[in-house]
């Protein structure tokens, strides 16, 4: 199993422009996750997902945007891209346990790092 | 509110010595606490939860609710525990809600 890939790796974009981070897992977990690290400001949750088709805000959604159309992809869209969106992004998966939440281990990829100049 | 905090933004020790990295947390039920560990280069991974209550690679933590705190602790620190760590709560809804990281750097 890959686990969790995210592409790019690296992105420079400009003020105004759009683009699309991609994450997909191949553990057919239901919930997946994005978020952004800022230095010194650990791990703030963008957008989430417990399963196809439902996608939920979560601490700082604004500027992004999501769709979970299949289990395995849950892509994050920058709209306008702003400087405030300069971060490194992480996606993160976890599968459904048994009390039909999720199991609480999270299980993340390599991260997008993303510079707005 | 539910808060994760970690003091420190950066712990340096020399090998041998002692460390321990704080976190204090601010949850109105029952915490499920963890530390996630990012070496060089590598993803974020999780090192170990309190419910398990487990030493992994000589770290430990106690939950202790009376001071709201899930301090990670290892007795001699090693060059390569280098890396930042975060302290990380799960909310009822099943989210992580994470500190704000600490680089601990361990010098020979």
């Amino acid at each position: 199993n890959a686990g969790v890939t995210q592409t790019p790796k690296f992105h420079i974009l400009k003020i105004g422009q759009s683009m699309t981070l991609q994450c997909t897992q191949d553990m057919n977990h239901n919930y997946m996750y994005w978020y952004r690290q800022d230095p010194g400001m650990g791990l703030k949750l963008i957008y989430y997902s417990v399963g196809a088709g439902i996608t939920d805000k979560g601490e700082v959604p604004n500027g992004y945007n999501v769709s979970r159309s299949t289990t395995e992809d849950f892509p994050l869209r920058l709209e306008l891209a702003a400087p405030s969106q300069t971060s490194v992004y992480f996606c993160a998966s976890t599968p459904r346990g048994q009390g039909g939440g999720p199991v609480n281990e999270q299980y993340f990829g390599p991260g997008t790092r993303l510079t707005v100049t | 509110a539910q808060r994760v905090t970690q003091p420190e933004k950066l712990l340096s020790v020399f090998k041998g010595a002692p460390v321990e990295l704080k976190c204090n947390y601010s949850y109105s039920g029952s915490p499920e606490l963890f530390w996630y560990v990012q070496y060089s280069r590598q993803r974020l991974q999780l090192l170990l939860r309190h419910i398990s209550r487990e030493s992994i690679k000589g770290f430990t933590a106690d939950l202790n609710k009376g001071e709201t705190s899930f301090h990670l602790k290892k007795p001699f620190a090693q060059e390569e525990d280098s890396a930042m760590y975060y302290c990380a709560l799960l909310n009822q809804g099943g989210k992580l809600i994470f500190g704000q990281g600490t680089e601990l750097s361990v010098k020979p």
